[in-house]
């Protein structure tokens, strides 16, 4: 029974297109996290909620919007894709004091 | 913000080697994380280890937060052990990684 898991695994697509990545978790925790890991491997915090209201917001384009229908569920929309978006998203959650962090397996999306 | 450095940045052992990976970080933390991310992409949480030793297997780490930097272990590596090791340090509600030592161990 998969803890965090997030779809689709692989994302092609062209840009200017807008796509979403989903990510659920059912570990109970009460925070959610997306993560980008880019092509030199180097992971960065794009957002964080906790218990559905957005504590995180770094520096992000606003194509990218995220959206916690409940705190077991974080999807990610990006409008207009650009080619610098290729990379891997990461979904995260654990409780709020950090302990417990588990990764989703990834999304590679590539813009071409 | 917070600096986390990792060293060293690319690591090649045979199977059966002992190996050392290093953590530095720039300011006082009580959160510190180590990964493990395979060759397939999967990460994986290794330990939580804000202060003091923890060992799991022939995986062990230790936190000297006072003197800012954490170690890890890997005991008699194993093909399997390949992949980026990352430390990540925990500030206000998000994680800061740092960059990660690459391992090969070849067989």
């Amino acid at each position: 029974d998969t803890a965090v898991s997030q779809t689709p695994k692989y994302l092609v697509t062209q840009m200017g297109n807008d796509k979403s990545i989903k990510c659920e978790q059912n570990l109970g925790h009460d925070t959610m996290y997306w993560y980008k890991q880019d092509s030199k491997k180097f992971l960065k915090i794009m957002f964080s909620y906790n218990n559905k209201e957005l504590i995180i917001n770094e520096t992000v384009p606003n194509r990218f919007s995220p959206k916690s229908p409940d705190k077991a569920h974080l999807n990610l929309h990006i409008n207009s894709l650009e080619l610098g978006d290729s990379a891997v998203y990461f979904c995260a959650s654990s409780q709020m004091t950090g302990f417990g962090y588990t990764f989703g397996s990834g999304t590679r999306l590539t813009v071409v | 913000g917070i600096q986390v450095e990792q060293s060293p940045p690319d690591l090649i052992l045979q199977e059966g080697a002992n190996s050392t990976l290093r953590c530095n970080f720039s300011d006082s933390v009580n959160n510190l994380q180590w990964f493990h991310q395979n060759p397939w992409g999967q990460l994986i949480n290794l330990f939580y280890i804000p202060s003091g030793t923890k060992q799991n297997g022939r995986l062990s780490a230790t936190t000297v937060a006072t003197e800012r930097y954490s170690l890890l272990y890997i005991s008699s590596s194993q093909t399997t052990d390949s992949g980026v090791y990352f430390c990540a340090v925990r500030v206000t509600q998000k994680l800061v990684f740092g960059q990660g030592t690459r391992l090969t161990i070849n067989p």
